[in-house]
């Protein structure tokens, strides 16, 4: 079946380390993207990728970083810089390059705890 | 400022009684519109979208939602709400170029349904 895939599921860091975030895509989709969900706050875009080798920032980039180097995967790292990383992280993919006039398909999320 | 307003962060609703949660947008122009739900610790599903046509647009189960043009409005309707309709539900707007095409969502609307 095709989709999106998250791991882990739950992840903890300690504070002052990196940790990188997991999204593959079997869906043969465009554009990738990261958003954070903070209770009462909705989604907010982190990052996204309409093409391989290229992506943009998000509406709150400071202290995430994304690669892009395989159509299909699209991994978020959490660096030491971001002060409030405790969140719930989801990972969307949709058909278009350039728009996002189409539907998001979702993967399952992973929720990051900093100890 | 331009947003997405779901203005009730709760809505309590028992088992059969109908149910209609609201969304507002305050873009210039026609956008996208979306309804998404999640339930707890998951992704995000589609439940409908708007692009362009009838303004009454049905879903997957057993919701629909009426565009009204004149008040911005794009609410999530169902006759006879189910238990397992418990769930988190967010409007999210695409598709507007001044936004520079980001999916915008609101801050969701937490359903409880009693029995």
């Amino acid at each position: 079946d095709g989709g999106i895939t998250q791991s882990p599921k739950y992840l903890f860091r300690k504070e002052g380390q990196n940790v990188t975030l997991s999204c593959e895509q079997n869906l043969n989709h465009d554009a990738m993207y990261w958003y954070r969900q903070d209770p009462g706050q909705g989604l907010r875009l982190i990052y996204y990728s309409q093409i391989v080798n290229d992506f943009q920032k998000g509406d709150i980039a400071e202290g995430y970083s994304v690669s892009r180097e395989k159509k299909e995967s699209f991994p978020l790292t959490v660096t030491s810089a971001q002060k409030n990383p405790t969140a719930f992280y989801l990972c969307a993919s949709s058909i278009l390059r350039g728009s996002f006039s189409n539907e998001q398909f979702f993967g399952p999320g992973t929720r990051l705890t900093v100890l | 400022a331009q947003s997405v307003t779901q203005p009730d962060i709760h809505i309590t609703v028992s088992e059969g009684a109908s149910l209609e949660l609201r969304c507002n947008y305050s873009y210039g122009a026609t956008p996208y519109l979306f309804w998404y739900v999640q339930s707890p610790g998951q992704g995000l599903q589609l439940l409908l979208k708007y692009f362009s046509g009838d303004t009454l647009v049905q879903g997957i189960k057993g919701f629909e939602a009426e565009f009204k043009r004149s008040q911005s409005s794009f609410n999530l309707r169902k006759p006879s709400v189910h238990w397992s309709d418990a769930a988190e539900y967010f409007c999210a707007v695409g598709g507007l170029m001044e936004y520079g095409n980001k999916l915008v969502f609101g801050a969701g609307t937490i359903l409880r349904v009693k029995s």
